[in-house]
């Protein structure tokens, strides 16, 4: 089965840049989305179909999916944007999800 | 508003059966693709399957943990989105959320969730 990889961990001082990651085999030749998950809350879309943005999604958030790896970007990052991120892929009409990072800002 | 509430979370036994619902508002949910995603407590989040629009061919897809034991259904006449689920496991404890999908082939992403409801599996 198709698996996507991300790195459990990502700590990044405020108003510096994070890079979060995720691999997959090929991951290039299909599209990623990433969704921004706070505690106890429910997941919200922050890039979809590899670089978009949906409405209300701050500039700073970007995203860049290439060979067998997907960057999700945040310039500039806030405190508030601290929490889990995960990556997600099809692979055919399997929808799978990359195991999530946690994104530390201090 | 344009909202997803999903029903029906509970405590049951292993091997039991339980099914949950998605009332959905707000938007077209005859054209909607939906999607059940679960989150086990302190975990990551994975599929659980969907089901197509009936014009696109209300067909269903499932993942391997839970292929043949749980079954998605939709009724477009009451905008409800249904999971059930049998021969229950321990290991299906978790937050279910029902999602809309969006997209185009190969590329769907999940634009709007529900706030979840808990399924506990245990004896």
């Amino acid at each position: 089965s198709y698996e996507l990889t991300q790195p459990p961990s990502v700590s990044v001082s405020p108003g510096q840049t994070a890079r979060i990651t995720c691999s997959g085999d090929k991951l290039g030749d299909k599209y990623t989305c990433w969704y921004k998950q706070k505690p106890g809350q429910s997941p919200v879309l922050v890039i979809y179909q590899d670089t978009k943005r949906p409405s209300g999604i701050p500039e700073r958030f970007s995203g860049f999916n290439s060979g067998n790896t997907a960057t999700l970007t945040i310039s500039g990052t806030q405190t508030m944007d601290e929490a889990d991120y995960y990556c997600q892929a099809w692979d055919s009409t399997t929808a799978v999800f990359g195991g999530g990072t946690k994104l530390t800002v201090l | 508003e344009v909202q997803l509430v999903e029903s029906g979370g509970n405590l049951v036994k292993p091997g039991g059966s339980l099914r949950l619902s998605c009332a959905a508002s707000g938007f077209t949910f005859t054209n909607a693709w939906m999607n059940w995603v679960r989150q086990a407590p302190g975990k990551g989040l994975e599929w659980v399957g969907h089901i197509k629009s009936e014009t696109d061919g209300g067909t269903t897809d499932y993942p391997a943990p839970v292929k043949g034991r749980f079954t998605i259904s939709r009724d477009d006449s009451t905008n409800t989105v249904y999971l059930q689920m049998n021969s229950l496991k321990t290991e299906d404890t978790a937050v279910y959320y029902c999602t809309k999908l969006r997209g185009i082939a190969g590329a769907w992403y999940v634009d709007l969730w529900g706030r979840g409801t808990l399924v506990t599996v245990s004896s």
